[in-house]
């Protein structure tokens, strides 16, 4: 079993629909958690982070954990073609300072 | 402000030949780590440089090694390489004692 599981998609919406992305861990140690975005041939590029249970908010964006579930969400409103990217969460424990454990990435295509 | 850079682009190499990818931190930044990113995949941990040293180590052989210059500036050896090395090999650049990591757009590396 991967420590990080995430639906690689690809997920297709419409533009201006608000976006579903989703991880689970199984490591309960981890304590802070980030969404990446990464375009085609780019590396990724952080968005969002995050180190306890709870929303956090950022323009379009909202991270949302759930320590007591492993579960951890990334909401983008008001969709557009230009988040067509690949979305990395990724999470990482204190005393292992900046090393990150990523799931797969999901695919996702916002058509206009 | 100049972001974490890493040369070259893109590299070709056939089995058994050794590679040298390069990454310069983010300006200000102490500590660089190195991933790998197969496709499909998300990124994969190999190390973390700080003060010089090695610091921490994924689940790599040791034909993956590394070295960071006084300027914190790292470099990225492949030794006897085979097809399964192919891959994008992401630099991260932070300082010490922080969890932001920030990414360069990665060494696009086939082995043939």
């Amino acid at each position: 079993q991967k420590e990080v599981e995430q639906d690689p998609g690809p997920l297709s919406v419409p533009e201006g629909a608000i976006v579903s992305l989703n991880c689970t861990y199984s490591n309960s140690a981890f304590q802070y958690f980030m969404w990446y975005r990464q375009y085609s041939r780019k590396g990724p590029e952080l968005l969002m982070y995050t180190y306890s249970s709870g929303n956090k908010e950022d323009g379009r964006f909202t991270a949302q954990v759930d320590k007591s579930s492993k579960y951890i969400s990334l909401f983008i409103r008001d969709s557009q073609p230009s988040d067509s990217a690949t979305y990395l969460c990724a999470m990482g424990r204190m005393e292992y300072g900046n090393k990150l454990v990523f799931g797969a990435g999901t695919i996702l295509r916002v058509k206009s | 402000d100049a972001g974490v850079t890493q040369s070259p682009t893109h590299l070709i190499k056939t089995r058994g030949q050794q590679v040298t990818l390069r990454c310069s931190p983010k300006s200000g930044h102490d500590t660089v780590s190195w991933y790998q990113q197969a496709l499909g995949q998300g990124p994969q941990f190999i190390f973390q440089y700080y003060e010089e040293e090695e610091r921490q180590r994924g689940n790599f052989p040791d034909r993956f090694s590394g070295h960071q210059f006084p300027n914190y500036s790292s470099e990225l050896n492949v030794n006897a390489l085979w097809l399964g090395d192919s891959a994008l090999y992401l630099c991260a650049s932070s300082l010490a004692g922080s969890t932001e990591q920030f990414f360069g757009p990665g060494t696009r590396l086939t082995v043939l």
